[in-house]
């Protein structure tokens, strides 16, 4: 089965702070991807990544940064987080794309 | 601007019956589409998929549609059971492309 985890579940910060959240997937996938699920607004993509250092834009990139140093591992970066970050996260990932995308359980950031 | 609508939040349907999930886009070149269903507090699980090649893929007590000329997508659950209250999102894939756009979702409530 695939495994997609996520590093933290609930993650509480302050306004201006810096934050990183991390995805780690175990079956070799290809394609990674972040999004954020706000109620009446669905998942909206931030960032994906479809190689190990390459990253392309989502629907809603501002403010955000991501990283890819392995191809096991996914990182979402809120360089100054503001309170309009506040949202669920969730990362998923996928072998290639004919093939669905496989999700973490998210993190429930809130921004203080 | 929302390519892929769904346009019930909600949708409460009798244990046994026949629940109907219904999303629209608008997106023509949309080739592939996706039905996630969403636990509180867990990520979006894959459920069923469709190729715009065909207008119906089924599996076992789920039935997915496809209307091309209407760009119309509907789920159909038969016989609905408790288990299958849970947040429903379609998705929808661009030709060629690897990332996903997600509708709002629809609360389906099974009602014993």
């Amino acid at each position: 089965d695939v495994k997609v985890t996520q590093s933290s579940r609930y993650l509480v910060k302050r306004t201006g702070e810096k934050v990183f959240l991390e995805c780690v997937q175990d079956m070799d996938h290809e394609n990674m991807f972040w999004y954020r699920q706000d109620p009446g607004l669905g998942l909206r993509l931030i960032y994906f990544s479809y190689d190990v250092k390459m990253k392309e834009k989502g629907d809603i990139p501002e403010g955000y940064s991501v990283s890819r140093e392995k191809k096991e591992r996914f990182s979402l970066i809120l360089e100054s987080a503001s309170t309009n970050q506040t949202s669920m996260y969730l990362c998923a990932s996928s072998p290639q794309h004919d093939q669905p995308q496989h999700f973490g359980d998210g993190t429930r950031l809130s921004i203080l | 601007d929302q390519q892929v609508k769904q346009n019930s939040p909600s949708l409460s349907v009798q244990e046994g019956r026949i629940s109907i999930l219904n999303c629209d886009y608008t997106n023509s070149m949309f080739d592939y589409f996706l039905w996630y269903k969403k636990y509180p507090a867990e990520g979006p699980t894959f459920l069923i998929s469709i190729s715009s090649i065909k207008d119906k893929n089924e599996d076992g007590r789920f039935t997915v549609f496809l209307n091309k000329s209407a760009k119309h997508l509907s789920l159909h659950i038969v016989p609905s059971q408790p288990g299958d209250s849970a947040v429903y999102f379609c998705a929808a894939r661009n030709q060629g492309a690897q990332k996903l756009v997600f509708g709002q979702g629809t609360r389906l409530t099974i009602n014993p």
